[in-house]
């Protein structure tokens, strides 16, 4: 099993510039996640999806849309980026809450905007 | 609303010593509560939780850690370090009113010397 896995791993874009960054999991997990990485604050959840269909904000959803596009699949779009957006994102998943809590994280991807 | 500190951002010691990473949370509701790690480039994975049985935890790597409620922390400890455990450390705490969020803490980076 490859377990989550995201793409791509690195990326640059310029201000305004938009772009989709893709996950996806092999282990049947109804729960998926997109946090947000930066210095000194730990990870800050941008939105979650606690099962296929439905989607839900976490504490910082402003710049960002998201997509459950099957029970595998969780997509975070970038609309118009911006430098504050410069940041390690990370995709997780867990089974339907609140059976169990571990969540597994993908390997991140590092978006640098300028 | 929960919240979580970790006590120092940074924290070094010798190999072979006792390792002690703190933890404190916030919470109107009994937790859940998880420490989780990342080494250098890889998302995190989890090393332990506690969700209302023991409450001496133990995870991998001979980490363990001791839920005390009435200092409401969840410190972090291994009795003897070794190089490989250099990493980041974050504690998270999820309640059971919001089973579908976890908050992360900002992290402690522990740096090992040989």
């Amino acid at each position: 099993n490859a377990g989550v896995t995201q793409t791509p791993k690195f990326q640059v874009l310029k201000t305004g510039q938009s772009m989709t960054l893709q996950c996806a999991q092999d282990m049947n997990h109804n729960s998926m996640y997109w946090y947000r990485q930066d210095p000194g604050m730990g990870l800050r959840l941008i939105y979650y999806s606690a099962s296929e269909g439905t989607t839900d904000k976490g504490e910082v959803p402003n710049g960002y849309n998201v997509s459950r596009l099957n029970k595998r699949e969780f997509s975070l779009r970038l609309e118009s980026a911006a430098p504050s957006q410069t940041s390690v994102y990370f995709c997780a998943s867990s089974e339907r809450p609140p059976s169990t809590d571990t969540q597994y994280f993908g390997p991140g991807t590092r978006l640098t905007v300028l | 609303a929960q919240s979580v500190t970790q006590l120092g951002s940074h924290v070094s010691v010798s190999e072979g010593a006792l390792v002690l990473l703190r933890c404190n949370y916030s919470s109107s509701v009994p937790p859940y509560l998880f420490w989780y790690v990342q080494y250098p480039n890889q998302g995190l994975q989890l090393l332990l939780k506690y969700t209302s049985a023991a409450t001496l935890v133990k995870g991998i790597n001979d980490f363990e850690a001791e839920f005390k409620k009435s200092e409401t922390s969840f410190h972090l400890t291994k009795p003897s370090a070794h190089m490989s455990d250099a990493a980041e450390y974050f504690c998270a705490v999820r309640t059971k009113t919001s089973y579908d969020k976890v908050i992360f803490g900002p992290g402690t980076s522990l740096s090992v010397i040989p």
